[in-house]
């Protein structure tokens, strides 16, 4: 079946420190891969996304490029802000309409 | 404003009991989600629905039962046969199944079954 592995936490960070939180997949068809952020007490919001091999994906400063070679949407991030604290999920979605994700990293950014 | 609501925010029920949990959404999509958050971990799928009128057991369907009725709302019961239902959950929507679709959630409600 498909999984996401994702790189484990908790991580912390001082502010302005550049991010990286890995993210492997397998998938038995071709998926899209997604970065969904969650805050304390809230659902999932979307980060960004690609749908096919070498498509980059940003938003609020963050990025992640689609490796199909290597099997990876790493998250990344030149200079993170305290607001950035947040729990991540890497996930993939398939044409069976049904998302995996992975077990989400803590982020706490300290000042 | 579109999106997707929950309610309530928190729940508190008696073992044994029933209870019926929220999602509304009034974005015009065909595809809802419903996942069981535990501390520490990712979202297990326990049921989703494509369409009005049809939905698909999830990863972790026992105990629990939905229906799809109407297209914006996607009502989760959690039954007695949940041996561990204390958790977070969280409802979810795409425009439909297709895998370039992002998945729009709710605020999530959470349930403590004491």
């Amino acid at each position: 079946g498909d999984s996401v592995t994702q790189m484990e936490g908790p991580v912390t960070l001082s502010e302005e420190a550049f991010l990286t939180i890995n993210c492997t997949y397998t998938a038995t068809g071709y998926p899209s891969l997604f970065w969904y952020v969650q805050y304390p007490g809230e659902g999932l919001q979307l980060l960004l996304k690609a749908t096919k091999a070498d498509d980059k994906g940003s938003n609020k400063g963050f990025e992640a490029t689609y490796r199909k070679e290597t099997t990876s949407f790493h998250l990344e991030k030149g200079s993170v802000q305290v607001s950035d604290s947040a729990v991540y999920f890497c996930a993939l979605r398939t044409n069976a309409g049904k998302s995996t994700f992975g077990d989400g990293t803590t982020l706490t950014v300290k000042p | 404003d579109g999106g997707i609501t929950q309610s309530p925010k928190y729940l508190f029920r008696k073992e044994g009991q029933n209870v019926t949990l929220s999602c509304e959404q009034n974005l015009n999509h065909d595809a809802m989600y419903w996942y069981r958050q535990d501390p520490g971990q990712g979202l297990r799928l326990i049921y989703y629905s494509q369409i009005v009128n049809d939905f698909q057991k999830g990863d972790i369907a026992e105990g629990y039962s939905v229906s799809r009725e109407k297209k914006e709302s996607f009502p989760l019961t959690v039954t007695s046969a949940q041996k561990n239902p204390t958790a977070f959950y969280l409802c979810a929507s795409s425009i439909n199944a297709g895998r370039t679709y992002e998945q729009y959630f709710g605020p999530g409600t959470r349930l403590t079954v004491t």
